[in-house]
């Protein structure tokens, strides 16, 4: 069945340390997103692609970086943890003609201890 | 850019009352409105989206509605049920390739028994 995996579901780290949270879909689509999100709270656009090698920052600087060398995979890495990185981290993915739907993952919740 | 504003942020009905979230947007050039229900816990998933070509859009107890003049759009539930309660997303995008959506800082919808 066709679908958006996050791993961990759940994940907690020390202040410093360097952590990559997994996006992985089976859609076929091409663009794909991450968001930061408290709890029934307002969606923070991190980073985007629109493709293979495409990676773009959205509105939050969170200090991480993402990579698209596959179309299926967008890995998030935060190379040093801190308290305020504490939320919940969720993967999209659209295609790029429509329809324009956005797919989420199920999220990933970060504690940064 | 785009701006997306949602009101209200809270909305509390009983069972069996309407419930409408109104958002406006600022781009003229959006032509996507994509509302997203996101129960608690859970992943975001759209309900019911629209068209700028289009003024009004019904799926049994949902309806959207665009004043494209106005730039606004709305959500109305019929008939509320327990089972509406979640936080509500409204969006706005372009249907090209290169579009990113704009999202609401969304609704808290809560329908008491």
């Amino acid at each position: 069945e066709a679908d958006i995996y996050q791993t961990p579901r759940y994940l907690v780290i020390g202040t410093g340390k360097k952590i990559t949270l997994e996006c992985s879909q089976t859609m076929g689509h091409d663009k794909m997103y991450w968001y930061q999100q408290d709890p029934g709270m307002e969606l923070h656009l991190i980073h985007y692609s629109y493709g293979v090698n495409s990676t773009e920052k959205g509105d939050l600087s969170s200090e991480s970086t993402v990579s698209r060398i596959r179309t299926e995979h967008f890995p998030l890495t935060l190379e040093s943890a801190r308290p305020s990185h504490t939320s919940q981290y969720l993967c999209a993915s659209s295609t790029l003609t429509g329809p324009y739907e956005q797919y989420f993952g199920p999220g990933t919740r970060l504690t940064v201890t | 850019g785009e701006n997306v504003e949602q009101h209200p942020s809270t909305l509390s009905v009983q069972e069996g009352d309407s419930a409408v979230i109104k958002c406006t947007y600022s781009d003229s050039a959006s032509n996507y409105f994509p509302w997203y229900k996101q129960e608690l816990g859970k992943r975001p998933q759209l309900i019911i989206d629209i068209r700028s070509n289009v003024g009004e859009k019904k799926d049994q107890r949902i309806a959207v509605t665009l004043n494209k003049t106005a730039k606004h759009f709305s959500l109305h539930i019929t008939e509320t049920q327990p089972e509406d309660s979640a936080v509500y997303f409204c969006a706005a995008s372009g249907t090209g390739g290169s579009y990113i959506p704009t999202f609401g800082r969304g609704t808290s919808l809560i329908v008491h028994p």
